[in-house]
């Protein structure tokens, strides 16, 4: 399957920070990516899903600004979360869309807002 | 209309069993259905996935059976083993537009050794 990386995998920040996660689709290009927030033993909660070169399309109750997403390339989206809270604590998932409806997923960051 | 119902919410099979997940959707616009693997601490990997042209697709020990009259689908693990003691998700989408998943609630397996 294709290979997407995530950086960092483990973030702890202060609150009132703000924090840039990166997704990348390694050996494909993703004209799609989706972002997804997973509490723990919890299923995946899609918070967005971002075109190359769009603006990102937020779901329902998931503050734009608060979590901005940037699609710049086939290759590259960021997930910023500004003025981070400790409710933001949470498990962070990237995909990318492949050519035929699959999705292949990054291992994640896990971010700690003390 | 858009829920995907995942069934048992956690599944215990003794080594060589056969471990059975069951998934139901309500929204016939679905044609893409994957089935994830997660380990703690790591991304879901697509284990397996089927459209429903097709009733039954079949990928080493992992078979995923589906119905789509009563809009339900299983994945079967066949010769369970430990190493497959994860947590597994199903996930429905359909193949026009942004193809975004809805994902089951999750089954936790755990296969004894």
């Amino acid at each position: 399957g294709a290979v997407v990386s995530q950086h960092p995998s483990w973030v702890i920040c202060k609150s009132g920070t703000s924090v840039k996660i990166e997704c990348r689709s390694l050996d494909f290009q993703a004209t799609t990516m989706f972002w997804y927030r997973q509490f723990p033993k919890q299923s995946l909660m899609l918070m967005a899903t971002s075109n190359e070169g769009s603006k990102a399309t937020y779901e329902q109750g998931v503050e734009k600004d608060k979590f901005l997403i940037n699609h710049a390339s086939l290759t590259l989206s960021t997930l910023t979360v500004t003025s981070a809270h400790p409710e933001d604590s949470s498990f962070y998932i990237c995909s990318g869309g492949g050519s035929y409806n699959e999705q292949f997923f990054g291992p994640g960051t896990r971010l700690t807002v003390l | 209309q858009q829920q995907v119902k995942q069934s048992p919410q956690s599944l215990i099979v003794q080594k060589g069993g056969i471990s059975i997940i069951n998934c139901a959707y309500e929204n016939t616009a679905f044609d893409y259905f994957p089935w994830y693997q997660q380990f703690p601490g790591k991304g879901p990997a697509l284990l397996i996935a089927i459209r429903p042209d097709v009733s039954e697709k079949k990928e080493g020990r992992f078979t995923i059976s589906f119905n789509k009259s009563a809009k339900q689908f299983s994945l079967h693990i066949m010769d369970s083993q430990p190493g497959d003691s994860a947590t597994y998700f199903c996930a429905a989408s359909t193949t026009s537009g942004t193809y975004k998943y809805i994902f089951g609630t999750g089954t936790r397996l755990k296969v004894l050794a």
